[in-house]
């Protein structure tokens, strides 16, 4: 069965320092990868996707990830934190051709930003 | 509309009451998804519509929860006979082609 692991619960850094949250994936084959990210009270806001193709792919906000096949990873990344970054952060896969319809995501990781 | 529609927003319900959320998508989006989102956990998924249909609805906890598509396009989360435990946000999504999902603001239930 897929699964997402996000292994850090909760991140601290500085702002301006460099992020990087990790994301690993168990599946087959490649699935289809996303970030999201969660501030208080509402929803999910799509932040990047890849789907095939350059494994480094650009998101908004100034985010980054790249898609690892041989470590099944797909961490998430951001050159110099702002205080507004601080929220959560969820790693999914998506549906896939096996016949899983839905998105399954990590249990996701807090992220403070300190001034 | 431009985005995923939630309502309410908030819903503060006394225990044993019947509720209903309210999903509009995206317009032309045919695929519609559920997930609750309890304190201080991940999404867990709820059910997966395609049009008016539900080829999964494994996640649905329960026979107190259903939920229905109308038109390929509203959809509505029955909670029947509320507990405390169904306190959770409520969280609807919508894609195109199951690439990406859309997620609305989610419904804050509290069942008191």
């Amino acid at each position: 069965a897929q699964s997402v692991t996000q292994p850090d619960i909760h991140i601290t850094v500085s702002e301006g320092a460099s992020l990087e949250l990790r994301c690993n994936y168990s599946y087959g084959a490649t699935p289809y990868l996303f970030w999201y990210v969660q501030s208080p009270g509402q929803g999910l806001q799509l932040l990047l996707k890849y789907f095939s193709g350059d494994t480094l792919v650009q998101g908004i906000k100034g985010f980054e990830a790249e898609f690892k096949r041989s470590q099944s990873s797909f961490n998430l990344r951001k050159p110099s934190v702002h205080w507004s970054d601080a929220a959560e952060y969820f790693c999914a896969v998506g549906p896939t051709t096996s016949g899983t319809y839905k998105y399954i995501f990590g249990t996701g990781t807090r992220l403070k930003v300190l001034a | 509309g431009a985005g995923v529609s939630q309502s309410p927003s908030n819903k503060v319900t006394e225990k044993g009451k019947d509720v209903e959320l309210r999903c509009d998508p995206i317009s032309g989006h045919t695929a519609l998804y559920w997930y609750r989102q309890s304190l201080g956990q991940g999404l867990e998924f709820l059910i997966y519509f395609q049009g008016n249909s539900a080829p999964d609805k494994s996640g649905l906890p329960s026979d107190r929860f259903s939920a229905e598509r109308t038109g390929g396009s509203v959809s509505t989360l029955t909670i029947q006979r509320t507990q405390q435990e169904d306190s959770a946000v409520y969280l609807c999504a919508s894609s195109k082609y199951s690439t990406e999902a859309f997620f609305g603001q989610g419904t804050r239930l509290t069942v008191v």
